[in-house]
């Protein structure tokens, strides 16, 4: 079944930690996205990248970083500079051209 | 400025209601594509539609219904005979062709969507 994994489903980070979160597809999506859900509110974009070894900032990219060397995966580090990472965290991908965007389960990150 | 707002915060019906849920979105480009997605308790995005700013062509699918005005850059969504599998948080997105890069992918701008509780 083609599809979006993200892991882990809950995550807990310490004080100065680095976390990283995993998001994997197998669709042959070129792009692909980190978006981050706070209670209440929509979606932020975090990170995204159109093609391996390429990746942009979104409208709230500081703290967090990314890496993409493989085609099927996008991971996202949450580094200890993110004072308040405490959120709901979701990856998605889509194909070339204007295609729509398929999202993943999500990640739940809480701080300890 | 691109934005997009879901004035409903929270919606509360009983099942077998009909609802609608407003969609508004401001844009400059004359080509651009909405969307609405479903977000379940689960958390999982859902999507439901795909709309592009050439087609104003309402759409049905089975008990859901969605009127796109141009007019007054609208995009609502219909429920017809709810369930209360139907309770979720919605959300109505919008999409550029090109992002601020210029590149060829555009990314999604969300409203803050509408929490729908259907009763039994």
């Amino acid at each position: 079944d083609g599809g979006i994994t993200q892991s882990p489903k809950y995550l807990f980070r310490k004080e100065g930690q680095n976390v990283t979160l995993s998001c994997e597809q197998n669709l042959n999506h070129d792009a692909m996205y980190w978006y981050r859900q706070d209670p209440g509110q929509g979606l932020r974009l975090i990170y995204y990248s159109q093609i391996v070894n390429d990746f942009q900032k979104g409208d709230i990219a500081e703290g967090y970083s990314v890496s993409r060397e493989k085609k099927e995966s996008f991971p996202l580090t949450v580094t200890s500079a993110q004072k308040n990472p405490t959120a709901f965290y979701l990856c998605a991908s889509a194909g070339t051209g204007v295609e729509t965007q398929y999202f993943g389960p999500g990640t739940r990150l809480l701080v300890l | 400025a691109q934005k997009v707002t879901q004035a409903q915060t929270e919606i509360s019906v009983v099942e077998k209601e009909d609802v609608t849920l407003d969609c508004v979105y401001e844009t400059r480009d004359t080509t651009y594509y909405l969307f609405w997605y479903k977000q379940p308790p689960s958390g999982e995005l859902v999507f439901l539609i795909r709309r592009n700013s050439f087609d104003e062509q309402n759409e049905i699918s089975g008990r859901y219904s969605w009127n796109f005005q141009k007019s007054t850059s609208s995009f609502n969504f219909t429920i017809t005979a709810s369930q209360v599998v139907d309770s979720a948080v919605y959300f109505c997105a919008l999409r550029n062709p090109r992002d601020s890069y210029g590149g060829s992918q555009g990314n999604l701008i969300f409203g803050k969507g509408t929490k729908l509780s259907v009763k039994p």
